[in-house]
């Protein structure tokens, strides 16, 4: 049984660092591309960022790029998103999730997992 | 930036009854699409890509049709699980992906 399961989310001040932690088991985390996918509270979905499966290459919403950063530790397979420079628009539930395919990105998902909250406020 | 355009934003719909759920692109996306849906407090769960493929273990009432800009997930005959809002998401542009706004599809 395939399971994501995010950590980290927490109440911030605009400005301030938080960095989210997405703990993969149960299938082959190295051969996975991983997506962050967030979503305002009562809002829809907006695709946040996305990493291959050897952790080099990386996109990024045009919201995020300069301030997100994803990585991906495969030892420990475990995936990251270092947030800088929040902002109250950053607010909001934050899912990782695989890719449904192997090696190269097709970017939409298969599974995801429960989701972290964060919130951005003075 | 592809916009992805639901409708109707709600639909009411009895049990036991079909329900059609539209989506539109600013641009074509060919069969590039996917339908999930999320129940309150869930991840969202895949349930059509490839604009008319189900996902694995998807129910056969579930099927999506188009292409282009132009798609529909119909639901037949509704069970009380379907209940619930439906995304559609463009993944032909990428890495710009994006998703429609929702339908919620809510008891009559």
């Amino acid at each position: 049984q395939v399971q994501l399961a995010e950590s980290g989310g927490d109440v911030v001040q605009p400005g301030r660092s938080l960095r989210l932690s997405c703990a993969a088991s149960a299938f082959t985390f190295t051969s996975y591309p991983m997506h962050w996918v967030r979503q305002a509270p009562g809002k829809g979905l907006e695709w946040v960022a996305v990493i291959s499966d050897d952790g080099r290459d990386k996109h990024y919403a045009d919201s995020v790029k300069g301030r997100f950063t994803i990585s991906r530790d495969n030892s420990r397979n475990t995936l990251y998103l270092q947030m800088d420079s929040l902002r109250v628009e950053d607010t909001a539930v934050y899912y990782c999730a695989r890719d449904v395919d192997k090696a190269a990105a097709i970017y939409y998902f298969d599974y995801w997992g429960q989701g972290t909250l964060v919130t951005v406020s003075s | 930036e592809i916009v992805m355009t639901q409708s109707p934003a709600t639909l009411s719909v009895s049990p036991g009854e079909g329900a059609t759920l539209s989506c539109r692109a600013s641009q074509s996306v060919r069969s590039k699409l996917a339908w999930y849906q999320q129940k309150p407090g869930q991840a969202p769960r895949l349930l059509i890509y490839g604009a008319s493929t189900r996902a694995t273990g998807i129910p056969a009432r579930f099927s999506g049709s188009g292409s282009g800009a132009e798609f529909t997930l119909t639901i037949s005959s509704l069970q009380s699980e379907d209940f619930a809002v439906y995304y559609c998401q463009q993944y032909n542009n990428w890495p710009s992906i994006t998703f429609g706004q929702g339908t919620r599809l809510e008891i009559k």
